[in-house]
């Protein structure tokens, strides 16, 4: 059962639009995640958040930004799509805590020509 | 730092083949350990975990042994199916709550 939501679920727009991808999750869980996936299957974490206005970048270089504003709501937004951001983008949310589990959503495919 | 290093596939395997897939990790202290799958189109799902040595996770008929001494979390099934076939992630939690570390998943295609 999804409880976490992410749209779109395919996405395919031309060079130089900006880009919202949407995730909400309806468990209340404070720590939220964005990976990006590339075609190998690696997961690439690229941003991350601990609750409301708190963001931290992640392991991957993006230049994609992202806000918490609400616990449940964590958007990732590209100001100007460019080839390079083709991928699919996976949105996951954990309880605070050592040890819990992320649940994922089942992801945004982007493809910019 | 921590890592996860998993076998490297793609893996095919014959219906009611015995599966596995190994895992090894680096992590200071205790982590807890996961193995995530995904199938097709899809995102992750949680499909076991073990939280301390010893300890084995089992779901679905897939189970996994945490085993500090040789730092492996090893994913096995006695008997596969079709339905199985999906990429599988191993990943770890160290005890200072910062983000999953995955391993590069590995794919699975199980043939009739």
């Amino acid at each position: 059962e999804a409880d976490i939501y992410q749209t779109p679920r395919y996405l395919v727009i031309g060079t130089g639009k900006k880009i919202t991808l949407e995730c909400s999750q309806t468990m209340g869980h404070d720590k939220m995640y964005w990976y990006q996936q590339d075609p190998g299957m690696e997961l690439h974490l690229i941003h991350y958040s601990y609750g409301v206005n708190s963001t931290e970048k992640g392991d991957l270089s993006s230049e994609s930004t992202v806000s918490r504003i609400r616990t449940e709501h964590f958007p990732l937004t590209l100001e100007s799509a460019r080839p390079s951001h083709t991928s699919q983008y996976l949105c996951a949310s954990s309880e605070y805590g050592n040890n819990q589990p992320q649940h994922f959503g089942d992801g945004t495919r982007l493809s910019i020509l | 730092g921590n890592s996860v290093t998993q076998m490297e596939g793609p893996v095919t395997l014959s219906e009611e083949a015995f599966l596995t897939i190994n895992c090894t990790y680096t992590a200071t202290g205790y982590p807890s350990l996961f193995w995530y799958v995904q199938y097709p189109g899809e995102g992750l799902q949680l499909l076991l975990k073990a939280t301390k040595a010893d300890d084995k996770g089992s779901n679905k008929g897939f189970e996994a042994t945490y085993r500090k001494e040789t730092t492996s979390f090893h994913l096995e099934k006695g008997s596969v199916q079709v339905s199985d076939s999906a990429v599988y992630f191993c990943a770890l939690s160290d005890r200072g709550n910062t983000p999953l570390v995955f391993g590069k998943g590995t794919r699975l295609s199980v043939i009739a």
